[in-house]
């Protein structure tokens, strides 16, 4: 079964650090990755997306990530964190098992950032 | 463009009562997908609707249902609420998520549920 993993509940980084929110896969074929953001009270935002083609994939806000077929992991990765940046952030694959079609969703990990 | 609407905001529900959620998607999103979402269990996909059609379905209880209109809006039913439902759920388009994964889905702001 298709399945992701956020190891991380919490990560803690100071302001103008570079960030890493890890996130591991398991799918039979091609994975397709997304990352989003969850501001406190506010619904998902898209991020980025992995589907095929470089291994280094950039998104919105200055994020971005990175495909490692060899690790199954597909890390999100800012180069200097912002006090902004802190919020609920979700890893997911996208999983075609037979005909039902839907993205899986990793737990979150919630991204602080200390001034 | 409008962003994804969700009503209400806010739900105060008993036991045993039932509830319906409404979604208006993004003008030209044809998909509309729903999701809840509880600390514990993050996201769970409920179902996804595209053309009125019912395309994609969660393991969720046959409690919960949705139907999905000819402008595209959808609505998701809760029967006979357990305290177990209390959750925010969201809702999500998109051009269509179903047929290749290319298309990112936008999210709403959600609907806190609360179940007593």
């Amino acid at each position: 079964a298709q399945s992701v993993a956020q190891p991380e509940d919490q990560v803690n980084v100071a302001e103008g650090n570079p960030l890493t929110v890890k996130c591991t896969y398991s799918v039979s074929g091609n994975p397709y990755l997304f990352w989003y953001v969850q501001y406190p009270n506010r619904g998902l935002q898209f991020l980025l997306k992995y589907i095929t083609g470089d291994n280094l994939v950039k998104g919105s806000y200055g994020f971005e990530a990175e495909f490692n077929k060899s690790q199954t992991s597909f890390h999100l990765k800012k180069p200097s964190a912002l006090v902004s940046d802190s919020a609920l952030y979700f890893c997911a694959v996208r999983d075609d098992a037979g005909n039902n079609r839907k993205l899986i969703w990793g737990l979150g990990t919630s991204l602080a950032v200390n001034p | 463009k409008a962003g994804v609407t969700q009503t209400p905001r806010y739900l105060i529900k008993t036991r045993g009562q039932q509830v319906t959620l409404s979604c208006s998607p993004i003008s030209g999103h044809r998909s509309v997908s729903w999701y809840q979402q509880t600390p514990g269990q993050g996201l769970q996909f409920l179902f996804e609707y595209f053309s009125e059609t019912q395309r994609n379905k969660g393991n969720f209880p046959g409690r919960f249902s949705g139907r999905q209109f000819s402008n595209s809006r959808s609505e998701m039913n809760v029967s006979t609420l357990e305290l177990g439902d209390s959750a925010l759920y969201l809702c999500a388009s998109s051009l269509d998520v179903g047929a290749g994964g290319l298309y990112e889905q936008y999210f709403g702001p959600g609907t806190r549920l609360t179940v007593t």
